[in-house]
């Protein structure tokens, strides 16, 4: 069975610092890795998809990269602001063609 | 921007009672997923359509839910006799078929109160 985990589960920074978000996965057999951005009460919002070939994916300040081999993942975000505040889940798709997410990393940017 | 659309947002209802909600997806994307989530947790996967067949079923989604897409378009989940413990967003997603390589887009969501 799949399992996905998320450290740290929270994280406090103060404003313009870079940060990493870890994802671990116990099942290297993934056709992709994607990483969702959540605000309070609301829904997902894809933030990257890193396809099982790929090592990493680069979205403005975010990157992403993907170790398969070793079941890890890690969301780069560069010069932290306010308005990245959220919940942070990544997810793995594996057979059956369902996601299994991590618990997430709740993460405050403090001006 | 037609992204996944999900009614009602919000749903409060008493023990027993019955509720549906429905998930419209992206109008191209053929597979559907539903999807609960509890305060503080990852979303869990429920169950999965493509098309109008339902394909996964989560040994989470007991006897008194059921899940539909008649015409493979849009879903319903229906809730029998509601519980405490079902309290949770539901979420809705879709995506276009392929070899897995198609990113989930997910709706708002349905946040269920069971009192």
């Amino acid at each position: 069975k799949q399992e996905v985990t998320q450290i740290p589960a929270a994280l406090s920074v103060p404003e313009g610092e870079n940060l990493v978000l870890n994802c671990s996965f116990t099942d290297s057999a993934i056709y992709n890795l994607q990483w969702f951005r959540q605000d309070p009460g609301k829904g997902l919002t894809s933030l990257l998809l890193i396809q099982s070939s790929q090592r990493e994916q680069t979205s403005g300040r975010l990157n992403a990269s993907l170790d398969k081999s070793s079941g890890r993942s890690t969301l780069y975000i560069a010069a932290s602001q306010p308005g990245d505040s959220a919940t942070y889940l990544c997810a793995v798709r594996h057979a059956g063609n369902m996601l299994t997410f991590g618990g997430g990393t709740r993460l405050m940017v403090k001006p | 921007d037609t992204g996944v659309s999900q009614d009602p947002r919000h749903k409060i209802t008493k023990r027993g009672q019955n509720v549906t909600f429905r998930c419209d997806p992206i109008s191209e994307h053929n597979r559907l997923y539903w999807y609960r989530q509890t305060l503080g947790q990852g979303p869990e996967f429920l169950t999965y359509f493509q098309n109008e067949a339902q394909l996964e079923k989560s040994r989470l989604l007991s006897d008194r839910f059921s899940a539909e897409r008649p015409k493979g378009s849009f879903s319903t989940l229906e809730i029998q006799r509601t519980e405490q413990g079902d309290s949770a967003m539901y979420l809705c997603a879709s995506s276009s078929v392929g070899t897995g390589l198609s990113p989930l887009h997910f709706g708002n969501g349905t946040r269920l109160t069971v009192t």
